[in-house]
């Protein structure tokens, strides 16, 4: 299936702190950066950081993201309806020569 | 403020080739970034195609790499993707994206709208 693991779902309330996993390996994330992406539906992915900690101007210092040996994490905090939407993580991988993505963590702002 | 708008038949028969053209508007093409397709099929995940340097270099998805021709043209600020020998199971939404960090494994920012590509006859 996927090479990079996510957890299909993830939910949070206004204010909140929600953190989305992304599991991999050595050959992706343990050597290469891991950037994450939200699409909305029927709307392209867009990128939002990686795990440099860079991020487009328009999103906002409450998205966070780290990673720690093979596994990478994008934490939002101060939860907000408009983050609702599908997050995506992508690494290249030195092995297959190839990118990686992962299958998507549904977020939902209850 | 760069864009990049994806345009293409939507509709492609078996065994025939699906060719994409993506066109950045806001900004040149020239900037030593890499330029990249990546395609989603209906319901399902991402997947990378292919990227292009504005000098012409390459580096596609191994699984495709057979099948793939991406090409760039500075002159029009465009790039292009051919896939031949298309099946079923390519039909998905194509996008094009730019590379921003100078090297084909760097994230993808910002992307084209996507154009979805139906195979059937």
């Amino acid at each position: 299936q996927f090479l990079l693991t996510q957890p299909p779902s993830a939910s949070g309330t206004p204010g909140q702190r929600v953190t989305i996993s992304c599991s991999g390996s050595y050959s992706n994330i343990g050597t290469n950066t891991v950037s994450w992406y939200l699409q909305l539906p029927g709307t392209a992915p867009e990128f939002v950081i990686h795990t440099n900690d860079d991020r487009p101007s328009g999103v906002p210092d409450r998205f966070s993201a780290s990673k720690s040996g093979t596994s990478a994490s994008l934490a939002i905090s101060g939860l907000r309806s408009e983050d609702e939407g599908d997050y995506y993580c992508a690494s290249w991988d030195d092995s297959l020569n190839n990118w990686v993505f992962g299958g998507g963590t549904k977020l939902t702002v209850l | 403020q760069l864009q990049l708008q994806v345009s293409g038949p939507g509709l492609v028969k078996p065994s025939e080739t699906l060719s994409l053209t993506c066109t950045v508007s806001g900004g040149s093409i020239s900037s030593f970034y890499y330029w990249a397709w990546i395609r989603q099929a209906p319901g399902k995940g991402l997947e990378w195609i292919g990227s292009i340097f504005d000098t012409g270099t390459t580096h596609d998805n191994p699984s495709l790499r057979s099948r793939v021709t991406i090409s760039v043209d500075t002159a029009n600020n465009q790039f292009s993707l051919k896939l031949d020998s298309v099946t079923v199971a390519d039909t998905a939404v194509y996008y094009c994206a730019r590379q921003p960090g100078g090297s084909w494994y760097d994230w993808f920012d910002p992307w084209g709208q996507g154009t979805l590509v139906t195979v059937a006859s």
